[in-house]
């Protein structure tokens, strides 16, 4: 069955990185994108970016543009997701979904259990 | 950025009894090739969001048939026409049509 499988849970201190990984199975990574979404504690759904397994294209949202870098590795049906200069107010759960190949449009199919980070001092 | 308002925010519902979620979109969702991406998620409690429903009326495999989507251009609703326990949960609609895609407020569904 098709799986998306995220990296465990981080603690990062303040201007830190994390990277967090998505392994994918039951389906033919390159025929999809990824999408990444958060939700910090007690919140609603933000849409993050975006990227194609196909072609390496990369959608990123606007507030997190210049931190975000989202990248796949096909060998391994992998997908990362890595955020730099930490603050307090990233802390969050952040999910992978599977979603459309060329970015027209997006559907989120098919969801990651979710990686917790925590941003603290 | 196209902005998605859900309503009621919480919906304390009698179980057996029908639920009815609402939202609206800042612009229409009608896509260049005619679909409208109009998709409805559920969070259960402690877990990842799973997608319901998608381009406005289409159930994903093994969703129960009372649940139903509906609505076309800015107005959607999500219907459960008999709430069971499991139905407890945050549901939220969001828009793919556009770039960036958004997600609405989220209804907290709950029993009473």
């Amino acid at each position: 069955q098709v799986q998306l499988v995220q990296s465990g849970a981080e603690v990062k201190k303040p201007g830190a990185s994390v990277k967090v990984s998505c392994k994918a199975s039951g389906y033919t990574f390159t025929n999809y994108g990824i999408s990444w979404v958060r939700q910090a504690p007690g919140q609603g759904l933000e849409w993050m970016g975006w990227i194609s397994a196909y072609n390496g294209n990369t959608n990123y949202a606007q507030k997190l543009q210049g931190r975000v870098t989202m990248t796949t590795d096909t060998s391994t049906s992998t997908a990362y997701m890595e955020l730099r200069s930490l603050r307090s107010d990233d802390t969050a759960v952040y999910y992978c979904a599977r979603d459309e190949p060329f970015g027209y449009f997006y559907y989120m199919d098919v969801w990651g259990k979710g990686t917790t980070v925590t941003v603290s001092s | 950025d196209v902005v998605m308002t859900q309503s009621p925010l919480s919906l304390p519902v009698t179980l057996g009894q029908p639920a009815s979620i609402s939202c609206r979109s800042s612009q229409s969702l009608v896509y260049s090739d005619g679909n409208t991406y109009l998709t409805w998620f559920q969070q259960r409690p402690g877990q990842s969001p799973r997608r319901l429903i998608y381009k406005v009326s289409n159930r994903d495999s093994g969703v129960p048939d009372r649940f139903s989507g509906s609505g076309s251009g800015t107005d959607f609703t999500l219907k459960i026409s008999r709430v069971e326990a499991e139905d407890v949960g945050v549901y939220y609609c969001m828009q793919g049509t556009h770039w960036p895609p958004t997600f609405g407020q989220g209804t907290k569904v709950e029993i009473k």
